[in-house]
């Protein structure tokens, strides 16, 4: 059975960092691209960023580019979210996902991230 | 950017009913289209990919259609578990939008 538990999420100060994690069990975790993505209230679902199999190639939003970064652990079976000066606006329930070209077919639980001073 | 809209926002409807929800694309994403069903407190779970190919698991009562810039999710009859929120989503290009949701709650 595919899971994906994310931990991590908490409460970050503004200007601060977080790391979340997303551990995989279940499937070939070297064999599929993954994704964060985040959620809000008020913006509904947004791509925060994407990851190769292999690591090799990464994308970022705009909102997140420069500030964020991921990455992957394939011995590991675990991906990264590594966010830094965060801003008020990246509070979110933030999911990892499997990448199963271009569609998203398993999602963690979300892990909670609020930026506040 | 491809933008993604979503109509209706909100859909009211009864067990039983046949229930359309029309997504659309700034631009032409071929057949790049995924449909997600969220409930309260739990992420989104996959329903239709490739505009029209149904999940494993996924009822039959859902399909997908639609190419290009205009597509539709239909549930041919309303269950009482299929109250939640459904989001299209493109992955033509990496930034994979989402359309903003069209919620289905109880008439």
């Amino acid at each position: 059975e595919v899971q994906l538990v994310e931990s991590g999420g908490g409460l970050g100060q503004p200007g601060g960092s977080l790391r979340l994690s997303c551990a995989a069990s279940g499937f070939t975790f070297s064999n599929y691209a993954m994704k964060w993505v985040r959620q809000t209230p008020g913006t509904g679902l947004e791509s925060v960023s994407y990851i190769s199999g292999s690591g090799s190639t990464e994308y970022y939003a705009d909102s997140v580019k420069g500030r964020f970064t991921i990455s992957r652990d394939n011995a590991k079976n675990s991906l990264y979210l590594r966010m830094n000066s965060l801003r008020v606006e990246d509070t979110a329930i933030y999911y990892c996902a499997r990448d199963w070209n271009g569609a998203l077919d398993h999602w963690g639980q979300g892990t909670q991230v609020t930026v506040s001073s | 950017d491809i933008q993604m809209t979503q109509s209706p926002s909100t859909l009211s409807a009864s067990v039983g009913d046949r229930v359309t929800i029309t997504c659309r694309a700034s631009q032409s994403i071929s057949s790049w289209l995924a449909w997600y069903q969220q409930k309260p407190g739990k992420a989104p779970k996959l329903l239709i990919y490739m505009a029209s190919s149904l999940e494993s698991g996924v009822p039959s009562r859902f399909s997908g259609s639609g190419s290009g810039t205009e597509f539709t999710l239909t549930i041919s009859s309303l269950q009482p578990d299929d109250f939640a929120t459904y989001y299209c989503q493109q992955y033509n290009s990496y930034l994979y939008n989402f359309g903003p949701g069209t919620k289905v709650d109880i008439k």
